[in-house]
């Protein structure tokens, strides 16, 4: 069965420092997302993607953060200088359609010293 | 805004006990409802969801929920937990348009003793 992949499982930085973290939507899938959890608190949408376009973003997503779709392949998340807050476990997902479940991968996660 | 809550962090059970954990939305549009399930280690996966149609919908390992319209609800229930079910359980929402993105509650971590 396909599955969304995330890449690295685990990435400490440190505060400043910019961190890509790297996720392959399953293949023919066309909305893709970004989630985190911070350490005991609840999952929180980050934005969605759709069209090689930002479709929605929380305002978490602030400047700091962009996403891309390099390639037909790859979806990613870039923090341009992290903060210790940053530090969270972070998901991407995915779905076909918008409408249907959304397909998580397996999180990475964030430390930020 | 919308938001769910869940209402127990943490349960306890025995094997065997029934489970129902609750979950309630405030969303006055019509929504999608998912329950998602994280065992330790592991990714979050579909339980079970509620897009239309008959309100009591039976998912994965003989996990059930319920909409209830009227009180903004969608509990999940299991009649005999298993040890294998310790997990942490998540409700979500989302709106019927498109791309659009899911609303979590906390969480309830379930713990089953053997």
């Amino acid at each position: 069965e396909p599955e969304v992949t995330q890449t690295p499982s685990h990435q400490v930085t440190q505060m400043g420092q910019e961190v890509i973290l790297r996720c392959v939507p399953i293949s023919n899938h066309l909305y893709f997302y970004w989630y985190r959890q911070i350490l005991g608190q609840k999952v929180e949408f980050l934005v969605s993607f759709y069209n090689n376009e930002i479709s929605e973003k929380s305002e978490i997503f602030d400047d700091q953060f962009s996403v891309e779709r390099p390639d037909g392949s790859n979806f990613t998340l870039k923090i341009r200088s992290t903060k210790l807050e940053d530090s969270a476990m972070y998901f991407c997902a995915s779905n076909p359609t918008g409408a249907y479940e959304q397909y998580f991968g397996p999180g990475t996660r964030l430390t930020v010293t | 805004a919308q938001s769910v809550s869940q209402h127990n962090h943490h349960v306890i059970l025995s094997e065997a006990a029934s489970l129902e954990l609750g979950c309630n939305y405030s969303y006055g549009g019509t929504v999608n409802l998912f329950w998602y399930v994280q065992y330790p280690g592991q990714h979050l996966q579909l339980l079970l969801k509620y897009f239309s149609g008959d309100p009591l919908v039976k998912g994965i390992k003989g996990f059930e929920a319920e909409f209830i319209k009227s009180k903004f609800s969608f509990n999940l229930r299991k009649p005999s937990v298993q040890w294998s079910d310790t997990a942490e359980y998540f409700c979500a929402v989302n709106r019927m348009e498109y791309g659009n993105k899911l609303v979590f509650g906390a969480g309830t971590i379930l713990r089953v003793k053997s």
